[in-house]
């Protein structure tokens, strides 16, 4: 079946535009997850959603980050006003529920690069 | 803080050789154990889960967990170029955040033919 799918699989934007980036999960995972990854770093967690709701933010590096999920499918982060700092590889992932059991799968990843 | 550790490397083992990836974590409640292959430049894929002391079988891939030790690794047996990679080990956060992995950075094997 098809896996993760994530959009696009690279932008490039200039500092201070606002960049949108898409998740479609793998059918019937109700679990969603967003990811980043720097050069060089481990992956960091941003954000989980359960359904349509987003219990854990936790992870999300400051107010310009955000994300939704609609349908209980599609997810998009939004990241206003990037910076360069920004530059990371977003994964997203999915899991058929949320908890410890069910392993997470991993889309493609958008790499975004601020300039 | 929760930590996953696992060297760096590179582990460099030649073809046909068992290569040993290790990884040790902090959280003495964790309970579920994941090893993810990362290509360069491709996203990770899940190569073996594990949730029990003891070892469990794959293919070319034997995972090994000891909870009392806090130590999960990875033995790839008649190792290939193609198992080139870096391997991520992922250890679950317990309790509430259980759907919350940890990752390791990662450690980078290159295969020899």
């Amino acid at each position: 079946g098809a896996g993760v799918s994530q959009s696009p699989s690279n932008k490039v934007t200039e500092k201070g535009k606002d960049v949108e980036l898409r998740c479609d999960p793998i059918s019937g995972h109700t679990a969603l997850y967003w990811y980043r990854q720097s050069l060089g770093q481990g992956l960091e967690f941003l954000i989980y959603f359960q359904g349509n709701s987003a219990p854990d933010k936790s992870g999300l590096p400051s107010d310009r980050f955000s994300a939704e999920r609609t349908g209980g499918s599609v997810s998009t982060l939004t990241i206003q006003r990037t910076q360069q700092e920004d530059s990371a590889v977003y994964l997203c992932a999915s899991s058929l529920a949320g908890n410890s059991n069910q392993p997470q799968h991993f889309g493609d990843g958008t790499r975004l690069s601020i300039l | 803080q929760k930590e996953v550790e696992q060297n760096s490397g590179p582990l460099s083992v030649p073809e046909g050789a068992i290569a040993s990836l290790n990884c040790t974590y902090s959280d003495r409640g964790s309970q579920s154990f994941f090893w993810y292959r990362q290509y360069s430049g491709k996203s990770p894929e899940l190569i073996m889960s594990i949730y029990s002391n003891g070892d469990k079988e794959d293919g070319r891939f034997t995972a090994q967990l000891n909870k009392a030790s806090q130590y999960v690794s990875l033995l790839i047996r008649d190792s290939q170029p193609s198992d080139s990679a870096t391997y991520l080990c992922a250890v679950n956060l317990p309790g509430g955040s259980n759907y919350k992995l940890t990752f390791g950075k990662g450690t980078l094997l290159t295969v020899n033919p």
